[in-house]
């Protein structure tokens, strides 16, 4: 399983974006990269899964670059609800076995 | 749907009790996991099942834990003796066909003391 790095914790106020980078040097062919939110006291949630380029849907958007050794998880006018950690996974496809990291932990702030 | 069922919520227990802990995956999902969550270990897969079959349980960390499917909805995982280093939130998740996009349930908090 590729190792993912991420930092550890993130900082933003109400209606700014916020950019979250992963690191994955060791990504292989097969593998797509997901991010999951977790809010407290819940489990985590499914938020987006990209392979390469630009992936958006209603909550974030994934940047990967042509080299797949990194992507950014972008929130847009983040709110205070989207204080949270959240998780970047690299599997393959299908990959049953997913291995959580310590994830980012984004503070919102009035 | 529901979502992912779990019970109890919470759970607390004294050491050496059989402790069970119930999963009621999303109707129509063939892949079920249990993860336990703490402060220091952070989310760890513990055991997966698909079809009702365990394909991997390498993070089950002793035999006090076991873990069945005896139908597509529903799991139990169970602790006995129990022990106050096994207080944890535990999470089950479900999936279909796909792993990567997996429903995760409330969680139970276990407190074993």
């Amino acid at each position: 399983l590729a190792k993912t790095t991420q930092p550890i914790s993130m900082d933003s106020y109400e209606g700014q974006e916020v950019n979250i980078t992963c690191s994955h040097n060791n990504i292989a062919t097969n593998d797509y990269i997901t991010w999951y939110q977790q809010f407290p006291s819940q489990g985590p949630r499914f938020i987006i899964q990209g392979y390469k380029t630009k992936v958006t849907n209603e909550v974030a958007s994934l940047f990967i670059p042509a080299d797949r050794k990194s992507s950014t998880l972008s929130l847009p006018r983040v709110s205070l609800s989207d204080t949270a950690v959240y998780y970047c996974l690299v599997g393959e496809r299908g990959f049953q076995k997913l291995v959580f990291g310590t994830g980012t932990r984004l503070l919102v702030s009035p | 749907d529901a979502g992912v069922i779990q019970s109890p919520r919470h759970e607390v227990t004294e050491m050496g009790q059989e402790v069970t802990l119930r999963c009621k995956p999303i109707s129509g999902h063939n892949s079920l996991f249990w993860y336990r969550q703490t402060m220091m270990r952070g989310l760890e897969l513990l055991i997966y099942f698909n079809n009702n079959v365990p394909i991997d349980d390498s993070g089950m960390p002793e035999d006090r834990f076991s873990a069945k499917m005896p139908n597509a909805s529903f799991s139990t995982l169970k602790i006995q003796p129990s022990e106050p280093r096994d207080s944890a939130v535990y999470f089950c998740a479900s999936s279909f066909r796909d792993g990567y996009e997996q429903y995760f349930g409330p969680g139970t908090r276990l407190t074993v003391t």
